[in-house]
This record gives C-alpha cells, structure tokens and sequence, in this order.
C-alpha cells in the first residue's frame, strides 16, 4: 500500500494566516491526490484534486502545489470557518489510502 | 445536484453481517467513469477508504478488508450496497458513500451513518 503522511498533526494559526500542510507519499503518485476538509460533526468535502485543481465552489484562498512526492496545501488568509481537519489521499493505486489528518485549529 | 444518503442498522452484534445502503441522486450509472466508493472513521479517527465500484462493475477492495467485504450496485434503482462480514468491535466507525468522477477524488459525500458493534 501507498503510505500518506500528513504533517503537522495539529497546526494553530490566527485568522488571516497564511497556513501551509504538508502530505508526503510513499511512493510516486503522479498528481493523483486530492484534499478533503472535514469541519467537526460533518462529512467530508474534496476541496481539490490532481494535486492543484480547485474543486467547484471552493474558495480561492485554498490552493495546493507538488514537489515530487511531497504535497502542500496552502490556505492563503486563514478564516474562522476553516476550522477543521484536513485530509489527503492518492488515488493512483488501490487501495487509496488517506493521510492521517492535520487538525488545523484557529488561535 | 448530486446527492448521497446511506442508511442501514445503528446497532450490529459481533460475528453478525453489515449490509449498508447508499442512495444517490444526480447522477447515473449509465454515465460512463462514474464510481461510488465507500469509507469510514473510527470515532476520533483517520479515514479508510474500504471499496470502490464502477459504471462497467468493476471493483475494487481494500485489502485489509477484502474478504469480509462486498460491494454491489443497482443501476435502475441509484444504489449501492455495502456488505461487511463477521464484524467486530473495531468495524465501529461512521460509514460515508460518496461519489467518484473520473481523475477526480471522492465528492460528493453523504452525510454518513454510525455503525455500532456490541453485544
């Protein structure tokens, strides 16, 4: 299986911050990863996929960018309804395994 | 708009079998590289993609759950079923079905359904 490690684990950041979390895979996967953000008590949503591309409705403050195997997703002014946990996850290879999550919490 | 709902027990006793229902509108099977995967969350957990299936019936299983786990489609009536043997303690989590578009991650999601396993 394809390793996801998301760093850091938790993040606290005050509101208009540039935040930035990172997600490293195990192996190459090309550009087939995706965001999600999970606010508390609800599903999660895909915010982007292959790597950079903005899911439809998403914000513009949200972007994300690639290096190799190493992926960021950056939130460009932090708001306070970006209170959440952020998940990545390869769908190059099954089984598409996520990261572990980065609880991003608002100072 | 592209809706998903799944539904089935609250409540499972050990070594029983999960059958659990997504209901989708919005979408087709009949459109080509549509898929509907299934994943869940352990409470205060990560989480885990457990299976995928396609518009031609392909799928695909989580290996760690492979042969306790089925996952089944109904064209004419917008569903998929996910099917989960033997359950244990550890298959307690929030159950979510969401949709798959072609070179796109999963999205939307439904709301999910916790699954419970107790005696």
């Amino acid at each position: 299986d394809i390793q996801m490690t998301q760093s850091p684990s938790t993040l606290s950041a005050s509101v208009g911050d540039r935040v930035t979390l990172s997600c490293r895979a195990s192996q190459t996967i090309s550009s087939w990863l995706a965001w999600y953000q999970q606010k508390p008590g609800q599903a999660p949503k895909l915010l982007i996929y292959q790597a950079s591309t903005l899911e439809n409705g998403v914000p513009s403050r949200f972007s994300g960018s690639q290096s190799g195997t190493e992926f960021t997703l950056t939130i460009s002014s932090l708001q306070p309804d970006d209170l959440a946990t952020y998940y990545c996850q390869q769908y190059i290879g099954y089984p598409y395994t996520f990261g572990q999550g980065t609880k991003l919490e608002i100072k | 708009q592209i809706t998903l709902k799944e539904s089935g027990p609250t409540l499972v006793k050990p070594t029983q079998t999960l059958t659990l229902t997504c209901s989708f509108s919005g979408f087709s099977f009949t459109t080509t590289t549509v898929g509907v995967g299934w994943v869940r969350q352990p409470p205060g957990k990560a989480l885990e993609w457990l299976a995928v299936i396609y518009w031609n019936g392909d799928k695909r299983y989580s290996p760690s759950l492979k042969n306790r786990v089925t996952i089944t489609k109904d064209t004419s009536r917008n569903q998929v079923v996910l099917t989960m043997t033997n359950v244990d303690s550890v298959d307690t989590a929030t159950y979510y079905c969401a949709h798959r578009r072609h070179n796109s991650g999963f999205g939307p999601w439904g709301q999910g359904t916790l699954v419970t396993v107790s005696s």
